[in-house]
Formats: C-alpha cells, structure tokens, sequence
C-alpha cells in the first residue's frame, strides 16, 4: 500500500506568477483534502475533493483551485501568487468524506520572492 | 466558529518526565477529536483520535479522552523519551468534515 505523495518537494516562483501542486492519494481513498501551513502554525483548511466534485472550502480566495481526477489524484492551482502565499501545502487522502483519519503527505515547500 | 486552542509552547522536559499538552475546543455537535504528531522534517502523523464523548485513545504510550463536559482532549504520557521531541497538533473535525487545527506545541525532551 503506497502512502500519500507529493510533487514537487520544494518551488520557488516570484510574486504574480501561477503555481501547480499535485497530491497522489493512498491507494483505495476517494477523498482529498489540501491545506497551507505556514511557518510555526498548524495546518488551515483549503478545499476538500470527493469524487472529482469539492464539497467544502475553507477561507481561501478563488485564485486558489483544484482538481481531483478519476484515478482520485489531485491538484492545487494557485493564480497570481503573493508574498503571503510562501507555506507548506499539505495534500491529505481519506477513504470517504466522513470523518474517517486523514493520511497526509510531507508537503511541497512553496517560496514566494 | 470551531475553533482549536493548545497550550502555547515550546514545552521542555527531561527524559521519563510525565507529559500533559492541553487542548480545548469549541464546536457545535460531536466532532471527531486528533492529535497529530510532525516531527522534525517529516510530514504529519496521526498520533491518536477519539470520536465521542469519553472515548479514550491511545498509541505509542500517548494517551487522550475525549471530555465533552470541558471541551478538552488533553495528551498524556507517563514517561517521555527524547525521541517524542517533535510538534503535536490538537485538531477537530467538524460537521463538514474539515479539520480545524491548533496552532502546536513544540516539545524539547532532553537527556
């Protein structure tokens, strides 16, 4: 059973500029969830994906998006970055949208210049 | 809102001291309770859970009970070792299914 993966692990881009992350959800889970965390804070929540649809989303502005494709892979679209969006982005996978434990991966580092 | 408050750290003890990390929530209905561990260069772990009122859950000598009385889910443990030095979130999952986060404790357990 392979856990939850991330890519890539690190990424600096400049102010302005767009930005993809992508998520590989555990194998057999339907459910993915993304969250920014940044330096010495916990996790806050972005969106969650179900089934390819979101069904819930967290205090983000539209610029941030995502997908999540048949195979239940995902991915995190940031537009028009801003010095404030340097974080962690964790991705986390889960079996259902329910209140079942959520798997995470290690992140992807993003720096904002 | 739903809200996760822990205490502030960092918290720095000796080795084979007893560990207690506080962690008190508000929330409407009965939400699912975690403690996630991240340590040093990893990613976060599920440490325990607990999803109702008086459940205990344990792992790895980490112990928390879920109080709905006081709206708390305190971490114990009887006797740490320096390889528990990491930072632990307390977090709820709430109606909509979204975890809601502390902002962590980082403990230091020296030698």
């Amino acid at each position: 059973e392979t856990g939850v993966t991330q890519s890539p692990t690190h990424l600096i881009k400049t102010r302005g500029q767009q930005v993809t992350l992508r998520c590989s959800s555990q194998s057999g889970h339907n459910t993915v969830s993304w969250y920014q965390q940044a330096l010495g804070q916990g996790p806050q929540f972005i969106f969650q994906y179900y089934r390819e649809e979101e069904n819930g989303r967290g205090n983000f502005p539209p610029r941030f998006s995502g997908l999540q494709f048949p195979n239940y892979s995902s991915e995190l679209n940031v537009n028009a970055l801003e010095l404030d969006d340097s974080a962690l982005y964790l991705c986390a996978s889960s079996l259902a949208e329910g209140p079942d434990t959520q798997y995470f991966g290690p992140g992807t580092r993003l720096t904002v210049l | 809102g739903n809200s996760v408050t822990q205490m502030e750290g960092p918290v720095t003890l000796s080795e084979e001291a007893f560990l207690t990390i506080n962690c008190t929530y508000t929330a409407t209905g009965y939400p699912s309770l975690f403690w996630y561990v991240q340590y040093p260069g990893e990613g976060l772990q599920l440490l325990l859970k607990a999803t109702k009122a008086d459940d205990k859950g344990s792992n790895k000598g980490f112990e928390a009970t879920y109080r709905k009385e006081t709206t708390s889910f305190h971490l114990e443990k009887g006797s740490v070792q320096v390889s528990d030095s990491a930072v632990y979130f307390c977090a709820l999952k709430d109606s909509n299914y979204q975890l809601i986060w502390g902002a962590g404790t980082k403990l230091i357990i020296k030698p």
